[in-house]
């Protein structure tokens, strides 16, 4: 079983350019989330998709954009990189919000 | 809504010694509650949960955690650390009557573990 698959692993960006990180879960999963890792701080949610058709902010929406493209999949897109956005990005689902989190293995994202 | 404070932020143990990770919660009633453990360049992996029932709950690699309601409180144990149990650990919350709203989670506590 292949779990919450995300893509790229890791990934440098320049300073204004774009780039949308890739999830796909198998599980059927109705619940989809973003979270970024930062040292000290934690996992902070990005946005949430509770359901197919549904998109949410979460705790650090600015300078994202979320597409939930069918039920497998959510997308995350960065329309202009900027070095605050260094950070070990995390795709999760679950089969619903208040539920257990399956998690993704993570995409290292450098912004120089 | 709820919330979650892990108070330590880094833990060393010593190898064969028990464990106790701190975890306290925020809600009107009684929460979902997870631990979640992440090795080094890893993603997080479930290591138990509480929704109802027993207070003392079994989970993966030997760890357990009791739901202390009185407390609100959901702290990790374990009886006897081995050095691969050096990762991060994360507390998280569910709202039972939330809807939709994604579990919070704390801030991680470190364990580092020495011979």
């Amino acid at each position: 079983n292949a779990g919450v698959t995300q893509t790229p692993k890791f990934q440098v960006l320049k300073t204004g350019q774009s780039m949308t990180l890739q999830c796909a879960q198998d599980m059927n999963h109705n619940s989809m989330y973003w979270y970024r890792q930062d040292p000290g701080m934690g996992l902070r949610l990005i946005y949430y998709s509770a359901s197919e058709g549904t998109t949410d902010k979460g705790e650090v929406p600015n300078g994202y954009n979320v597409s939930r493209l069918n039920k497998r999949e959510f997308s995350l897109r960065l329309e202009s990189a900027a070095p605050s956005q260094t950070s070990v990005y995390f795709c999760a689902s679950s089969r619903e919000t208040n539920e257990k989190l399956f998690f993704g293995s993570g995409t290292q994202l450098s912004v120089l | 809504a709820q919330s979650v404070t892990q108070p330590d932020i880094h833990i060393t143990v010593s190898e064969g010694a028990s464990l106790e990770l701190r975890c306290n919660y925020s809600y009107g009633a009684t929460p979902y509650l997870f631990w979640y453990v992440q090795s080094p360049g890893q993603g997080l992996q479930l290591l138990l949960k509480y929704f109802s029932g027993d207070t003392l709950v079994q989970g993966i690699k030997g760890f357990e955690a009791e739901f202390k309601r009185s407390q609100s409180s959901f702290n990790l144990r374990k009886p006897s650390v081995h050095w691969s149990d050096a990762a991060e650990y994360f507390c998280a919350v569910g709202g039972r009557f939330s809807g939709n709203t994604p579990l919070v989670f704390g801030k991680g506590t470190r364990l580092s573990v020495i011979a």
